[in-house]
């Protein structure tokens, strides 16, 4: 089955640096490469998501880019704010993976003000 | 917000004793999905459903079974507790929509923190 890791497990940036976070995965049949981000004792939401022939997607200050070949997808967060201080997670998708997901162990982002 | 609930949010118990969580959906979404969630572990499958009645197992199943009678409705049942079964619970939902391809999105409820004495 798929297997996703992600590192670091906690990061620490300045408030406005940026800050990036990576994800590799095992299976080659993954085709859908979601972000959640997750604050405190509430459930985690969706950022940013990219497909598999997609090679790098922004929303603002947010960015998602996959390598393929590599297999690893990396979440980038431009100009860092109080706000995004959450814990994010990775996940992949299989093709045939009857709508399931795979999550990475999670990366604790504070933004040190 | 995703109109997803989880009943109750907090529950202390005994080992050896049957729990069930409660996920009620308004959004009338096809999936649904419990996830444990644990440090180092991030969020793991437990089981989810494709439909009333239809259920399958995820990659943490042991010792956890699933009902969906209803489309609102997905419960999970701990037939006997434990204490490595402490943890944060998760239900999910996601909609199958043809014209995004299958890429769709989950929506997370609030959670349940279970913990088994």
């Amino acid at each position: 089955g798929e297997n996703v890791e992600q590192h670091p497990s906690t990061l620490s940036v300045q408030e406005g640096d940026s800050a990036v976070i990576k994800c590799t995965y095992s299976d080659s049949a993954s085709n859908y490469f979601p972000w959640y981000k997750q604050e405190l004792g509430k459930g985690p939401q969706l950022i940013i998501d990219i497909r598999s022939n997609v090679g790098e997607k922004k929303d603002q200050r947010i960015a998602v880019t996959l390598n393929k070949t590599a297999k690893h997808f990396s979440l980038h967060i431009t100009e860092t704010q109080p706000e995004d201080s959450a814990v994010y997670f990775c996940a992949a998708r299989l093709i045939q993976g009857a709508q399931k997901l795979v999550f990475g162990q999670g990366t604790r982002l504070t933004i040190n003000p | 917000d995703a109109g997803i609930t989880q009943s109750p949010r907090h529950k202390v118990t005994e080992t050896g004793t049957p729990v069930t969580l409660r996920c009620h959906q308004t959004e009338n979404h096809r999936y649904m999905y419990w996830y444990r969630q644990d440090p180092g572990h991030g969020l793991r499958l437990i089981h989810y459903s494709y439909g009333v009645k239809d259920t399958d197992k995820g990659e943490v199943s042991d010792g956890y079974s699933v009902s969906r009678s209803k489309t609102e409705d997905f419960l999970l049942t701990l037939e006997s507790a434990t204490s490595s079964q402490t943890s944060v619970y998760f239900c999910a939902i996601s909609a199958l929509e043809l014209h995004r391809g299958y890429y769709n999105e989950q929506f997370f409820g609030p959670g349940t923190r279970l913990t088994v004495l």
